[in-house]
């Protein structure tokens, strides 16, 4: 099992245009999180996908929206990019069982908007 | 509002010193915390997790509630330890909930 994994490894975009991003979850996860990263900051929680729906969301605006598809993985997308968007984007993947559950992280997708 | 604070950006030691990492959190319930961490080019994975009560690597971290405070420590610290380290904190949800994570701590083990 390779884990989570993310594609691409790296992207750079202009300002404006849109970007998607991938995740493939670690084998037996059903549930998958999208997180951004900032230079010198942790990670921030963007949404969360369970049976193809979104169920939690971050502080992030409309911008950025997802998809979860029938196999679990799941795409992360923002439009009319900005130059604060660049960072970096980690899929984190997991199956809930009660109140927590223990979450598994990609290698990150690094954004560069010019 | 959900909060964690790592209040060192860096903490340097010399290799068999004591460390420990500063975590507080601010959370109107009942959080689950964690510490992560990311060891060069490698992706961020779990330390450990407070219901667990591990001793992963030779950390510990003790829950305080009533500090808020969710320290990790090792009593001899090894150059492999070097890394960023994340405190984090989960709250509670039907469907797992979402992590919010400290800025992170990077830990230097000295020679």
């Amino acid at each position: 099992d390779a884990g989570v994994t993310q594609s691409p490894t790296h992207l750079i975009k202009t300002r404006g245009q849109q970007v998607t991003l991938r995740c493939s979850p670690k084998s037996g996860h059903d549930t998958v999180s999208w997180y951004q990263q900032a230079l010198g900051q942790g990670p921030q929680f963007i949404f969360q996908y369970y049976e193809e729906e979104e169920r939690q969301r971050g502080n992030f605006p409309d911008r950025f929206s997802g998809h979860q598809f029938p196999n679990y993985s799941s795409e992360l997308n923002v439009n009319a990019l900005l130059l604060g968007d660049s960072a970096l984007y980690l899929c984190a993947s997991g199956r809930p069982r009660g109140s927590s559950y223990e979450q598994y992280f990609g290698p990150g997708t690094r954004l560069t908007v010019t | 509002a959900q909060r964690v604070t790592q209040p060192e950006k860096l903490l340097s030691v010399f290799k068999g010193a004591p460390v420990e990492l500063k975590c507080n959190y601010s959370y109107s319930g009942s959080p689950e915390l964690f510490w992560y961490v990311q060891y060069s080019r490698q992706r961020l994975q779990l330390l450990l997790r407070h219901i667990s009560r591990e001793s992963i690597k030779g950390f510990t971290a003790d829950l305080n509630k009533g500090e808020t405070s969710f320290h990790l420590k090792k009593p001899f610290a090894q150059e492999e330890d070097s890394a960023m380290y994340y405190c984090a904190l989960s709250g509670q949800g039907k469907y797992g909930n979402k992590l919010v994570f400290g800025a992170g701590t990077i830990l230097r083990v000295k020679s």
